[in-house]
Parts: structure tokens; sequence; C-alpha cells
């Protein structure tokens, strides 16, 4: 069976420091995979999705950035944090006919 | 784009009473997946019902249910003989098939009366 594994679990990170959090997933192939953000008590925003190795759109143009260095490994990374990083990130992946499924997130605190 | 609409920010229910969820979606295609996630305090994403437009039959999954009905564009979720433990954040979401972007709804809060 598939599972998705998303780490780390809670960071704390002062301002202008760098960030990567990584995400991998295992029994399937190919998966597409995203990273969503979610700020206290809102919504899910897309952040940036990959359909295959290097290929990354991103929907939101910020001071984060996304890599797929192998087809079950995502990661999001800034070189310099900001208070407005703050939040809680969702990695999650599907494929063309499913519905998504989530890591068990990450809590970031930016200060 | 598509965009999903949950327009009910917070729900309450009492314990063992029934609860139903709106949700409305805008689209133009005819083949697509809407789905029903539940987010606990514990804030991990979890599945709770799927349903393919193509399929008359609404989904039920134990004490959760779906009326869908296409033509409104509508999907909303009821909840049956509510427990403590389904007090979460309830999130609507749609896909078309084929497609590679799920569209979320800005989700309902769902509290648990005992």
């Amino acid at each position: 069976s598939q599972t998705i594994h998303q780490w780390p679990a809670t960071l704390v990170q002062p301002v202008g420091s760098p960030l990567s959090l990584e995400c991998t997933v295992e029994g399937t192939s190919n998966p597409n995979l995203y990273w969503y953000r979610q700020a206290a008590g809102r919504g899910l925003q897309l952040l940036f999705y990959s359909v295959g190795i290097g290929q990354i759109s991103s929907e939101v143009p910020q001071n984060l950035s996304a890599s797929r260095p192998q087809d079950r490994q995502f990661i999001l990374s800034s070189k310099k944090l900001l208070l407005s990083d703050s939040g809680f990130y969702l990695c999650a992946w599907g494929d063309r006919y499913t519905e998504a499924f989530f890591g068990q997130g990450t809590r970031l605190t930016v200060v | 784009a598509q965009t999903v609409t949950q327009s009910q920010p917070e729900m309450s229910v009492q314990e063992a009473e029934t609860v139903t969820l709106s949700c409305t979606y805008d689209t133009s295609e005819s083949d697509y997946y809407l789905f029903w996630y539940k987010q606990p305090p514990s804030r991990q994403m979890i599945l709770v019902i799927r349903q393919e437009a193509y399929k008359q039959q609404n989904a039920t999954e134990n004490r959760f249910s779906v009326n869908f009905q296409k033509a409104a564009k509508s999907f909303s979720l009821k909840i049956s003989d509510s427990q403590l433990g389904d007090a979460a954040m309830y999130f609507c979401a749609y896909r078309s098939v084929g497609s590679n972007q799920f569209y979320f709804g800005t989700g309902t809060s769902l509290t648990v009366i005992p």
C-alpha cells in the first residue's frame, strides 16, 4: 500500500534562515506531488505541484521554491525565511484518477 | 477556473443528531470527482468520502453520505448519529478527470455538542 512521509512535524526557525521540508512517497511510481500551505483556521493554498522529476509548477510567486530530485521525493525550500512564511505545510500525492493523499504536515513558526 | 464554495464557516450539532454541510462548485466539465476531507485538531487531512460525477448514486460511507446534485452543482455531506470525534474542519474538494489539480473549499468547522 502507498504511504507518504513528511518531516519534520514541527519547526521553529529564525527570520532569514533557510528552510528544507521533505516529503517522500512509497508504494507508487510517478505520482503527482503537491505542496500546500494552510494558515491558521484557513483553507489550503496550493504552492507547487509536480508531475514528474524536475517538473515543478508554481501557483503562487513567493519566497519558496520546490524541487523533485527523485520520482517519489518532493522538497520545499527557502533561502531566507520571512515571518509571513509561518504556517502549516502539507505534502500530498495523487495520480490521475485518485484523491489526494496527505502527509501529516509540518507546523512552521518563523520567529 | 473551477471554484469550490463552502458557505458555512462554522456549524454545530448535538451528539447523536444529524448535520449537513454544504458545498457548491463551478465547472464546465462533465466528468470529475468530488471529495470531502476531514481535518481534526491533529491537522492530518483524512478522506471521508468520494463521488464520481458519472455515478448517479450518492456515495455513502458508514455514517457519512452525500447528496450529489449534478445539475445544481451541489455536493453536501450528511453526518448521521454525530459523535464527538466528528468535530473537525471539513473541506470539500473538486478534481476534473485526468487533471493534475485539486480545488478546495475554505472549510467548515464542525463542533459536536455533548
